[in-house]
């Protein structure tokens, strides 16, 4: 069992649509939650972090983390062509020595 | 803008040499990490430098190895170069709350 689990994708949305991406962890001793935006061929872009179980927005993005489940999300709303990207969802015991999924690509359709 | 300079950008290698690779983070970030990340992966943890100190490696050998400086740069070394060693190396420096990454060194071992 990998450590930090995301879905390949591609996932398609239309324009303005809501893309739901998903990642469950297997460390139950995790406390810190991020999530990344990775154009092709440059670095990681931090969007999000949770530390707490519930939902934390920040504009167009929210993140949900249920600890319990070991599961955490990131909601885009209002989805643009601009987001379509890779998705990596890190998880840790503080905000250094991450955990990566292999990401989700998300595709943004006009 | 993170505040994480990394260099070279591109640099091409063959197999058996030795490379460096650097990077500076912001000033007063005492935590700069080193990351790995293969094609179609997510980033894996190579190591972490605290106040100079080695501080938490993950599943590399020791031909790869690094040091920090005072003034907030750090560099990452690898020997005998492997052709699976071509990958992009990202540079990270943390904050209480987060992690944020430099551009990173796309490395390729011919």
């Amino acid at each position: 069992q990998k450590e930090v689990e995301q879905n390949s994708g591609p996932l398609s949305v239309p324009e303005g649509a809501i893309a739901s991406l998903n990642c469950t962890y297997s460390d139950r001793g995790s406390q810190s939650f991020f999530w990344y935006r990775q154009y092709s061929g440059k670095s990681p872009e931090l969007i999000m972090f949770i530390y707490s179980n519930g939902d934390k927005e920040d504009g167009r993005f929210t993140a949900q983390l249920n600890k319990a489940s070991q599961y955490v999300s990131l909601l885009i709303r209002d989805s643009q062509p601009s987001d379509s990207a890779t998705y990596l969802c890190a998880v840790g015991r503080g905000t250094d020595k991450l955990i990566f999924g292999t990401g989700t690509r998300l595709q943004v359709f006009p | 803008e993170t505040g994480v300079t990394q260099s070279p950008t591109h640099l091409i290698k063959t197999r058996g040499q030795q490379v460096t690779l650097r990077c500076s983070s912001q000033s007063g970030h005492n935590t700069v990490s080193w990351y790995q990340q293969a094609l179609g992966q997510g980033p894996q943890f190579i190591f972490q430098y605290y106040r100079e100190e080695e501080n938490g490696r993950g599943n590399f050998p020791p031909r790869f190895s690094g040091l920090q400086f005072p003034n907030y740069s750090s560099e990452l070394n690898v020997n005998a170069l492997e052709l699976d060693d071509s990958a992009l190396y990202l540079c990270a420096s943390s904050t209480e709350d987060t992690q944020y990454f430099g551009p990173g060194t796309r490395l390729t071992v011919l």
